[in-house]
């Protein structure tokens, strides 16, 4: 079946450290892939997508690139900031012509100055 | 763009009394889901539907959970009665349906509390 497994958190890091969140899914056929956040008291917001393999996908200095041979999309930031602290969600698309959405547990980032 | 709206942003109500959660999904969107929020749970999908139709309900939990979609503009999340276990944050998402590409938009929740 569809499945995305993400590193568990909470991660907590530095102000200006790297960041990287690990995902990996399980998929049949070809999905896009996509990266959410969810900070404190908000909904779900998307923060980057990759619709085919080797596709990187960025925003607001995030990117994640789609790996078809590793089966990953990992989420990487080259220097976080406090306002970066969030929940982050990956999720991939289920091909049942509606856009269904499998999601990954969440994972905790809390960053501190 | 007024992006999905959800009503009410907060509710309070006391078990066995009914509640009812309100999303308007984004013009032009034809895919609605409803989804619950626990920090013991995470983040479970409930009910899709497309063009109203419900298409999955295999998340909602109970028959006490009830969704309906009356146009294309307007769904609703029933729970009756309610139960403290219900407490949680509500989602709605809207989506345009037949682009895989294309992502959910995400309401700003309705959290529930029930005494």
């Amino acid at each position: 079946g569809n499945s995305v497994t993400q590193m568990e958190g909470p991660v907590t890091l530095s102000e200006e450290a790297f960041l990287t969140i690990n995902c990996t899914y399980t998929a049949t056929g070809y999905p896009s892939l996509f990266w959410y956040v969810q900070y404190p008291g908000e909904g779900l917001q998307l923060l980057l997508k990759a619709t085919k393999a080797d596709d990187k996908g960025s925003n607001k200095g995030f990117e994640a690139t789609y790996r078809k041979e590793t089966t990953s999309f990992h989420l990487e930031k080259g220097s976080v900031q406090v306002s970066d602290s969030a929940v982050y969600f990956c999720a991939l698309s289920y091909l049942d012509g509606y856009n269904k959405l499998i999601f990954g547990a969440g994972t905790r980032l809390a960053v501190h100055p | 763009d007024a992006g999905v709206i959800q009503s009410p942003r907060h509710e309070v109500t006391e078990m066995g009394q009914e509640v009812t959660l309100r999303c308007k999904p984004i013009s032009g969107h034809n895919s609605l889901f409803w989804y619950r929020q626990t920090m013991m749970r995470g983040l479970e999908l409930l009910i899709y539907f497309n063009n109203n139709v419900p298409i999955d309900d295999s998340g909602m939990p109970e028959d006490r959970f009830s969704a309906k979609m009356p146009n294309a503009s307007f769904s609703t999340l029933k729970i009756q009665p309610s139960e403290p276990r219900d407490s949680a944050v509500y989602f709605c998402a809207s989506s345009l349906a037949g682009q895989p590409q294309e992502t959910q938009y995400f309401g700003p929740g309705t959290r529930l509390l029930v005494l």
